[in-house]
């Protein structure tokens, strides 16, 4: 059965520091592997597709990176308005719906 | 934004009513999902449809149900309302099948 774990739950960071969130993951055959951000009453916004290990893709303060076993979400740098809950989902090659972790929520405080 | 639209945005029903949540995905959009979102269980896939076929199933209640019509909107229909079922769904539409797109959700709570 797919699974996405993703740790912490909640990270508390001071404006500035740069931290990594973890997105474990077994999945039958990746076809893809995806980060969202959601706000709160907000639904999730895309971020991130990364398909292969190695694969690394950036966006302002945000670099995803891609293994075998999981993902991370490394934030540079981060303000205040990158406060939010981030998600990971994953994709089987059979590319039906995706399974979604619990998510990490950040706080960044100035 | 998304160019998702789910509507209504709340909902307050009593436990054995029947409610419909309305999504009208992006323009272009040939698929459409729904998802279910509770605090303890994270975002759940519920149902897939793809160009108004029922495309994959996740963990759907018998009590629920769901279609898309010709002109690609997707209504989920939920009935025998319980109090567990009080939740955010949300809707996201993709072109083919991924990456989704997410609407903002009909927060549901039954009473």
């Amino acid at each position: 059965e797919d699974q996405v774990t993703q740790s912490p739950e909640a990270l508390r960071l001071q404006e500035g520091e740069s931290s990594s969130l973890n997105c474990s993951y077994t999945v039958s055959g990746l076809r893809g592997l995806f980060w969202y951000r959601q706000d709160p009453g907000k639904g999730p916004e895309f971020l991130f597709t990364l398909y292969s290990a190695g694969e690394e893709k950036e966006k302002e303060r945000l670099k995803a990176t891609l293994t075998k076993k999981e993902s991370f979400l490394h934030i540079t740098a981060p303000k205040p308005e990158d406060s939010a809950t981030y998600l990971c989902a994953v994709q089987d090659q059979a590319g039906t719906a995706l399974i979604f972790g619990k998510g990490t929520t950040l706080s960044v405080s100035s | 934004d998304s160019g998702v639209t789910q509507t209504p945005k709340h909902l307050i029903t009593a436990t054995g009513q029947r409610v419909t949540l309305r999504c009208s995905p992006r323009s272009g959009d040939l698929s459409v999902y729904w998802y279910q979102q509770s605090l303890d269980q994270g975002l759940q896939f519920l149902i897939q449809y793809y160009n108004g076929e029922e495309r994959a199933k996740g963990n759907i209640l018998e009590r629920f149900s769901a279609q898309q019509f010709p002109d690609l909107h997707s209504e989920l229909n939920l009935s025998s309302l319980e109090l567990g079922d009080s939740a955010l769904y949300f809707c996201a539409s993709s072109p083919g099948e991924s990456p989704l797109h997410f609407g903002n959700g009909t927060r549901l709570t039954v009473t």
